[in-house]
């Protein structure tokens, strides 16, 4: 069965610093992995997604992620943070195709962004 | 402008009582989707539906109902014999060659 693991629970970071949020998954198949953003008590945005082709993938927001087949990681850049990024962030894979029936997500990463 | 609209925000339920969450979508969506999101445990899936009149379990069906009479509307019943409800629920629809699309969820509490 496909899983998604996000390694750390929260990640605390200051304003214009750099940040990354890790995502890895388990998939014997062909693999489709999307990044959403939760601002509190709202709905998932969807950040980013790859589906096929270059494993560098750019998003919303000034966010980035890049594909890596052999560490099977899926991991959210972004240069230069703001206050603004503070947010629940996802990691999601889907299965049975590229939107699939199915998304299976990780636990979620929050960001916090201080001044 | 196109969305999901999920009613009400928040909903309170007695000990023994069902309540039923509504959504809604004007998008078009083939499939619907509903997720429970408790702290720390991601998105869990609970129902989702790919055509009218018909709808699967997902991984944490136990409790729940749903029904689908039209393309538009998935309304989520969480009955009594679901023992822990509180939780944030939310709803997700999409169409062929496109990502899951949420609406803006319900938080569910009990008295």
């Amino acid at each position: 069965a496909q899983s998604v693991t996000q390694l750390d629970s929260q990640v605390p970071v200051f304003e214009e610093a750099p940040v990354e949020l890790r995502c890895n998954y388990s998939s014997s198949v062909s693999v489709y992995l999307f990044w959403y953003v939760q601002y509190p008590n709202q709905g998932l945005q969807l950040l980013l997604k790859y589906l096929s082709g270059s494993t560098l993938v750019k998003g919303i927001n000034g966010f980035e992620a890049e594909f890596n087949k052999s560490q099977t990681s899926f991991h959210l850049r972004k240069p230069s943070v703001h206050i603004s990024d503070t947010a629940e962030y996802f990691c999601a894979v889907s299965v049975g195709g590229e939107y699939g029936n199915k998304l299976v997500f990780g636990a979620g990463t929050i960001l916090r962004v201080k001044s | 402008d196109g969305g999901i609209t999920q009613s009400p925000k928040y909903l309170f339920r007695k000990e023994g009582q069902n309540v039923t969450l509504s959504c809604e979508q004007n998008l078009n969506h083939d499939a619907m989707y509903w997720y429970r999101q408790d702290p720390g445990q991601g998105l869990r899936l609970i129902y989702y539906s790919q055509i009218v009149n018909d709808f699967q379990k997902g991984d944490i069906a136990e409790g729940y109902s749903v029904s689908r009479e039209k393309k538009e509307s998935f309304p989520l019943t969480v009955t009594s014999a679901q023992k822990n409800p509180t939780a944030f629920y939310l709803c997700a629809s999409t169409s062929f060659n496109q990502p899951q699309h949420f609406g803006d969820g319900t938080r569910l509490s009990i008295l």
